[in-house]
Formats: C-alpha cells, structure tokens, sequence
C-alpha cells in the first residue's frame, strides 16, 4: 500500500497568513493527488485535483503543486471560513490512501 | 446536480452484517464513474472500502478485516455495501462518494454520511 505522510498534523495561524501544507507518497504517484477540506461533522470536498488543478467553485487563494513523491497545498490568504482538516488522497493505485490529515486553526 | 444520500441501520452488533445503501440522485448510474464507500473513525482516519464501476466491476481494500461486497442496483439506481462478520473496529462514519470519469480521478461528490456503531 502506498503511505501518504502529512505535516503538520496541526497548525494555528492568523487571518491573512499564508498557509502551507505538506503531503509525502512512500512511492511515487506521478500527480495523482489531491486535497480535501473537511469541516466538523460534514463530508470531505474536494479542493485540488491532479495535483495542482482547482476543483469548480474553490476560491483561487489555495493552491497546490508537486509530483513523484512530495507535495505541498497552500492557502495564500487565511480566511476564517478555512478553518477545517485538510487530507491529502492518492490515487495512482489501489487501494487509495489517505493522509492522516492537517487541523487548521485561526488565532 | 448529483447528490449522493446514505441509508442503513446506525447500530450493528458484532459478527453480524452491516449494509449500507447509497441513493443517487440527479445522474444515471450507468452513464458511467465510479462508486465508492470510505469510512472514517478517530483511530484510522479515512479509509477507503472500496468501489464499483458503472459497469459493476469491483475494487476492494484488501487491509479490511471483514469480508466487503459493494453491489449496485441500476434499477433502483443505488449502490450497496455488505461487511459481514463486523468488529467494534467497524465503528465509523460511512461516506459514499463519485468519482471518475477514470478509476485514479478524484472523489468529487460525497454523501453526507452516516453513523454506524458496532456493539451489542
């Protein structure tokens, strides 16, 4: 099975700051990856997918980039509606895996 | 637009089945994606089951204890999950999602979940 490693695990950070997540494969997963936004009690939504593509509907502030192994999500402008866990999810092969998951929290 | 909606009993109790049905709601399911269940619980995080093919090909996770069978029903257009023999481990929240046109594309409409707890 593929391992995703996220970090940090959890992050604090004040409205305005830019925000960048972390994501690692334990093998390569050329680019495919992606990010979703989870908010307490609700399903997961997609933010990014292919790696670096913006799912309809998400504010341009985040972004992503990365392929192989390593990859990074960024949140460029903090708002207080991005308080939520973020998960990265491979899917280059079965069974898909997801990241342990990174807990945003503004000051 | 495409809506996904989970239904089953929120309490299980050990050995025995847990299923799950997914309503789909807006798309037509043999018109093509994929299908998958995904779980979530405090001590493993998000956990994918497995997934159907509009065409009814199966993809399971082999790391599951409990034998899986994800079925689906064009007629009623839903699909279904079957965990037998089911644990206190099985204790989570149960997603499904779609996601395509290809098996490696993002989940990109989930269901809102459901609850299931594993106990006597």
């Amino acid at each position: 099975d593929i391992q995703m490693t996220q970090s940090p695990s959890s992050l604090s950070a004040s409205v305005g700051d830019r925000v960048t997540i972390t994501c690692r494969a334990s093998q390569t997963i050329t680019r495919y990856l992606n990010w979703y936004q989870q908010k307490p009690g609700k399903a997961p939504n997609l933010l990014i997918y292919a790696a670096s593509s913006l799912h309809s509907g998400v504010p341009s502030r985040f972004t992503a980039s990365g392929s192989g192994t390593d990859f990074t999500l960024t949140i460029s402008s903090l708002q207080t509606e991005d308080s939520a866990t973020y998960f990265c999810q491979q899917t280059y092969s079965a069974p898909l895996t997801f990241g342990g998951g990174t807990k945003v929290e503004i000051k | 637009q495409v809506q996904l909606q989970e239904s089953g009993p929120g309490l299980v109790k050990p050995s025995e089945t847990l299923s799950l049905t997914c309503v789909v709601s807006g798309y037509s399911m043999t018109s093509g994606y994929y299908w998958s269940w995904i779980r979530q619980s405090p001590g493993k995080g998000l956990e994918w089951i497995g997934s159907i093919s509009y065409s009814g090909n199966t993809y399971y996770n082999p790391s599951l204890k409990s034998p899986v069978t994800i079925s689906v029903d064009t007629s009623k257009n839903h699909f279904s999950l079957k965990l037998t023999s089911v644990t206190a481990a099985d204790t989570a929240v149960y997603f499904c999602a779609r996601h395509g046109p290809t098996f490696n594309d993002a989940f990109e409409i989930w269901g809102q979940g459901t609850v299931v707890t594993v106990s006597s």
